[in-house]
């Protein structure tokens, strides 16, 4: 059964700061990873979608990476801001979406 | 497009009584999901219809818990009896084509609590 795995489960960065999140997986015959972001009492919102054919995704100050033979992606967030400040969870895909347990951001003002 | 609709956005019941919370997935998608999430457990799968067929119900909980997709607009999560520990955040998530294609959007989540 995959297992997804996000370290460190909480982060708390100055703003402005460049930061990465890590994403990791154990059965690398996945057909996409996809991050979401939620924020307190809300849904999850998808920020990227990375598929089995590439290897990376940007959108404005967010980018993600997908290594499937290390079992392992990345979310990038250059300059970050308070708004920023949220729960992230990734999501491998196989016969279903396999979660991770998220990381918890704060990014002080 | 108005994103996956789940109603009610809160629910309070008491012990025993019978729960159901509604969605109404993106139009176009023929996959649905049913997740839970609390802080113990996370995100849970509880069950995955695909072209409103149940594909993996291994997530459901016990007897007490029941799902149904009869068209390709609505689906229902019903709990009877509900208990304490039924208290969670239940989510709606749909999809096109399912996870070896698609791109998850989730609703906003219905938060159950049960006294």
């Amino acid at each position: 059964k995959q297992e997804v795995t996000q370290i460190p489960a909480a982060l708390s960065v100055p703003e402005g700061e460049n930061l990465v999140l890590n994403c990791s997986f154990t059965d690398s015959a996945i057909y996409n990873l996809q991050w979401f972001r939620q924020d307190p009492g809300k849904g999850l919102t998808s920020l990227l979608l990375i598929q089995s054919s590439q290897r990376e995704q940007t959108s404005g100050r967010l980018n993600a990476s997908l290594d499937k033979s290390s079992g392992r992606s990345t979310l990038y967030i250059a300059a970050s801001q308070p708004g920023d400040s949220a729960t992230y969870l990734c999501a491998a895909t196989g016969n279903q979406f396999y979660f991770g347990t998220g990381t918890s951001l704060t990014v002080i003002p | 497009d108005a994103g996956v609709i789940q109603s009610p956005r809160h629910e309070v019941t008491e012990m025993g009584q019978e729960v159901t919370l509604r969605c109404k997935p993106i139009s176009g998608h023929n996959s649905l999901f049913w997740y839970r999430q609390t802080m113990m457990r996370g995100l849970e799968l509880l069950i995955y219809f695909n072209n409103n067929v149940p594909i993996d119900d291994s997530g459901m909980p016990e007897d007490r818990f029941s799902a149904k997709m009869p068209n390709a607009s609505f689906s229902t999560l019903k709990i009877q009896p509900s208990e304490p520990r039924d208290s969670a955040v239940y989510f709606c998530a749909s999809s096109f084509l399912g996870p070896n294609t698609g791109e998850l959007f989730f609703g906003e989540g219905s938060r159950l609590t049960v006294l």
